[in-house]
């Protein structure tokens, strides 16, 4: 079954910009996205597509995905923007939607 | 606004079948092509996909899980349920229902709120 690798953590201070990997054997040839989750709460789509924001989502936020990583980035990171964050693709070999283990983003 | 709102039992004894109904209000589930979803997560754990049925009553699983899933659609209801049998503790986790949008690759656009699901004597 398809793979998604994610660094468990990344720190980051406010007005900085964040990172947040997706490794997976030739990732670029698949469709990324990603999706914010605050404690307690339900995941929020922050980018689709590789690239593409839903309404509503500050273009602080972006994607991009190439080879054999796909990449969260988030510019001038504010206090609000600490949570988990997963990125999520459809393995089409198998029909199957597969996460990634999510990276916890902390701003210091 | 889409909503999706899951529900059933918070306590299931081991051995026994989760059983778990998503009811979707704004949209019908018998129309257009959406994914219907359940996507689970345990404590201080991360998202695990269970499986889906498609709006034409098809379905696809985990399969780590699927000698024990059954995902289906109650069109009458405007609802998608989820049963999983022979239930361990390692199957206590928060579990979600999600809609996917017309096609496999689409993202999860709408997700319930969650529902706490303990497996426990």
């Amino acid at each position: 079954s398809y793979v998604l690798t994610q660094p468990p953590s990344v720190s980051v201070a406010p007005g900085q910009t964040a990172r947040i990997t997706c490794g997976g054997n030739d990732i670029g040839s698949k469709t990324v996205h990603w999706y914010q989750q605050k404690p307690g709460q339900a995941p929020v789509l922050v980018v689709y597509d590789d690239s593409d924001r839903p309404s509503g989502i500050p273009e602080r936020f972006s994607g991009s995905n190439s080879g054999n990583t796909a990449t969260l980035t988030i510019n001038r990171v504010e206090a609000g923007d600490e949570a988990d964050y997963y990125c999520q693709v459809w393995d089409s070999s198998s029909d199957h939607r597969v996460f990634g283990g999510g990276t916890k983003l902390t701003v210091l | 606004q889409v909503q999706l709102q899951e529900s059933g039992p918070g306590l299931v004894k081991p051995s026994q079948t989760l059983s778990l109904t998503c009811t979707v209000s704004g949209d019908s589930i018998s129309s257009g092509s959406y994914y219907w979803t359940w996507i689970r997560q345990p404590a201080g754990k991360g998202l695990e996909w269970i499986g889906r049925v498609y709006t034409s009553g098809s379905t696809n699983y985990n399969p780590s899980l699927k000698s024990r899933v059954t995902i289906s659609l109650d069109t009458s209801k405007n609802q998608f349920s989820l049963k999983l049998s022979s239930v361990t503790a390692a199957d206590t986790a928060v579990y979600y229902c999600a809609r996917g949008d017309g096609v496999p690759a689409a993202p999860f656009d709408y997700w319930g709120q969650g529902t706490l699901v303990t497996v426990s004597s």
